[in-house]
């Protein structure tokens, strides 16, 4: 089952404007993990901000996280056509163990 | 440092038969992952492996077996194969507990 969902499902923008998706989840994490997807292939890890952890930067990437919310965003910078892919949250519950339990995924389209 | 590898890249099957996938973690990393993805499932956890013994398991049927060698290297199997099992399957290695986790390519099984 999905831990939780990703919103918007699907995105599409102009090349050069940010791009912003949200993740929920359902239970408490220790981390959480934002991976991108070329079409039918394997997921690139992008970012892992700790539960303890508000922000984090990498790059033109900019997560945030809200523990009270069981929430987190992604935001990606001056977007480009290279940048159009799936991405999902994952996320590893306080269970102790590594299992990632994956978000839904938004599908992200720059136009050109 | 190589990346995540796995064998084969693409694989077609019948219906009744069993398959083997196979995953090479990330030089020093102990813990691998798999992971199956359908476009109506989305992305689920089947098992994960540390020092060949497995540490947690998704819920999927006795059908999908795996095990970890001594050089970390992993296997799964699927027995009986049913046209529902066609998918992506992903491998993912990582350090330990709450580490980055880094995913191999996958290998697109088709079951005809």
């Amino acid at each position: 089952s999905q831990q939780g969902e990703e919103d918007p499902q699907a995105l599409s923008i102009q090349e050069g404007e940010n791009a912003t998706m949200n993740c929920s989840y359902k239970t408490s994490i220790n981390n959480l993990q934002w991976y991108r997807q070329n079409s039918g292939r394997g997921l690139v890890h992008l970012i892992l901000i700790r539960s303890n952890e508000r922000e984090k930067h990498s790059g033109r990437l900019r997560v945030t996280l809200d523990t009270s919310k069981k929430s987190s965003s992604l935001l990606i910078t001056a977007s480009r056509a290279a940048d159009t892919a799936s991405y999902f949250c994952a996320t590893d519950a306080n269970f102790g163990n590594e299992k990632l339990t994956f978000g839904t995924g938004t599908r992200l389209t720059i136009i050109p | 440092k190589a990346g995540v590898t796995q064998t084969p890249r693409y694989l077609i099957k019948t219906r009744g038969q069993q398959v083997t996938l196979s995953c090479s973690p990330i030089s020093g990393h102990r813990s691998v992952s798999w992971y199956q993805q359908t476009p109506g499932q989305g992305l689920q956890f089947l098992f994960e492996y540390f020092s060949e013994t497995q540490r947690n398991k998704g819920n999927f049927p006795g059908r999908f077996s795996g095990r970890q060698f001594s050089n970390s290297r992993s296997e799964m199997n699927v027995s009986t194969l049913e046209l529902g099992d066609s998918a992506l399957y992903l491998c993912a290695s990582s350090l330990g507990p709450f580490a980055e986790q880094f995913f191999g390519p996958g290998t697109r099984l088709t079951v005809l």
